[in-house]
């Protein structure tokens, strides 16, 4: 089945340092793909995303390439903050024969980040 | 302020009872759905909605029901709680074939 794999975490990295957080994916088609950010006690919220293969997605100084070759969808951040703190997760949007949207989440990835 | 909202934000139950958590989005989107989120595991979908009157399953949508008459509302029903439903579920919204889904502050239920 489809499904999303994720580095295992908690992530803890000095201010500054430099942030990559593995995806990759298993998927039937041609998923899309994305990056959501859940902040302590919030809703998830969409962090960046991806359509097609060799897209790059980026927000916020993250960034993320569609690598249809090794399934993958790896997340950086070349400096990260005290406030990007969160739990990371990556997920796929697949679109069903009956024009239904489904989509898959990964476990997330929690990063800490101390000053 | 556009939003998604869920009601309640904690529950506590006994198994067999049947309980409604409301979603309700203000920004038309069509599509709609339902997560649970389980340490470990990450938000699994239960149940999406593509327009009103349209709903499909999810990858867990066992023990769970829902509708869509309306299109600003999508309430999950679960008829009859059992303790493995215990979880931090999550309502989401978009525009249809968006992928940017807006998503509820979440609903945190136990069931004993």
């Amino acid at each position: 089945g489809d499904s999303v794999t994720q580095m295992e975490g908690p992530v803890t990295l000095s201010e500054e340092a430099f942030l990559t957080i593995n995806c990759t994916y298993t998927a039937t088609g041609y998923p899309s793909l994305f990056w959501y950010v859940q902040y302590p006690g919030e809703g998830l919220q969409l962090l960046l995303k991806a359509t097609k293969a060799d897209d790059k997605g980026s927000n916020k100084g993250f960034e993320a390439t569609y690598r249809k070759e090794t399934t993958s969808f790896h997340l950086e951040k070349g400096s990260v903050q005290v406030s990007d703190s969160a739990v990371y997760f990556c997920a796929l949007k697949l679109i069903r024969d009956n024009y239904g949207q489904n989509f898959v989440f990964g476990p997330g990835t929690r990063l800490s980040v101390l000053p | 302020e556009a939003q998604v909202t869920q009601n309640p934000r904690y529950l506590i139950t006994v198994t067999g009872k049947k309980l409604t958590v409301t979603c309700s989005q203000n920004m038309n989107h069509e599509y709609m759905s339902w997560y649970r989120q389980d340490p470990g595991l990450g938000l699994r979908q239960i149940y999406y909605s593509m327009n009103v009157e349209v709903t499909d399953k999810g990858d867990v949508p066992e023990g769970y029901k829902v509708s869509r008459k309306e299109k600003r509302n999508f309430p999950l029903i679960l008829e009859s709680p059992s303790p493995n439903q215990t979880s931090l579920y999550f309502c989401a919204s978009s525009l249809v074939y968006s992928g940017e889904q807006f998503f509820g502050p979440g609903t945190r239920l136990t069931v004993l």
